[in-house]
């Protein structure tokens, strides 16, 4: 009964591919997104979607074009992929944290590395 | 950004007690959240503040002082499990901004 589950674990492949990630989440939660894990640790986000629209695009490149076919799903396809797209891709997602305020926790996937040559 | 920094890493001995700082430079936020990453997994939750002072839950403890723009990561009574990195996180808008995480080694 994974909560929030992306496939694949691991992508390895050429410069210039296209490749997708998928992503889903079991938790009932409305709001998705896609964060981006370079070497150096930082976590940065990419995308967020609330009930299937796009509320934050991050200045991503156009190549990564993100899909949510409904609000349990979030997939993320990437084109011409670069040698710089090799990083490990978070899917996650959240809900209110419950004390009144605007805060919200996250649940994470457990990444897609994805590894390009 | 909100100019998040975090020691990049950290060793402690197994049973004692280490504090995780947390320093940033932002106008406003929601919350501060912190957040454990064993290698090669996902972060997983554990504290979270909105108002300064302390929350306790359990062996980790986190504390804000928005004044200060500062908050910390107290972990007692350590465990060779807690080996991981701790990201330190800010909550505005929709957004979560991350710092860099601070890899702590437990040493037996």
């Amino acid at each position: 009964d994974t909560a929030v589950s992306q496939t694949p674990k691991y992508l390895v492949t050429q410069m210039g591919n296209d490749k997708s990630i998928k992503c889903e989440q079991n938790l009932g939660h409305d709001t998705m997104y896609w964060y981006k894990q370079d070497s150096k640790k930082f976590l940065k986000i990419m995308f967020s979607y609330n009930n299937k629209e796009l509320i934050i695009n991050e200045t991503v490149p156009n190549r990564f074009s993100p899909k949510s076919p409904d609000k349990a799903h979030l997939n993320l396809h990437i084109n011409s992929l670069e040698l710089g797209d090799s990083a490990v891709y978070f899917c996650a997602s959240s809900r209110p944290t419950g004390d009144g305020g605007t805060n919200e926790k996250l649940f994470f996937g457990s990444g897609t590395q994805l590894s390009v040559l | 950004g909100q100019n998040i920094d975090q020691p990049t890493e950290m060793t402690a001995t197994e049973g004692a007690i280490v504090q995780i700082n947390c320093t940033y430079q932002t106008s406003g936020f929601n919350g501060l959240f912190w957040y454990q990453q064993h290698a090669g997994e996902a972060p997983t939750f554990l504290s979270y503040n909105v108002l300064d002072g302390l929350e306790e839950k359990g062996r980790f403890s986190s504390f804000l002082s928005r004044s200060k723009g500062y908050s910390y990561l107290l972990l007692k009574e350590l465990q060779m499990k807690d080996s991981a990195s701790y990201l330190c996180a800010l909550h505005d808008f929709n957004k979560f901004y991350f710092g860099s995480g601070t890899k702590l080694n437990v040493k037996p």
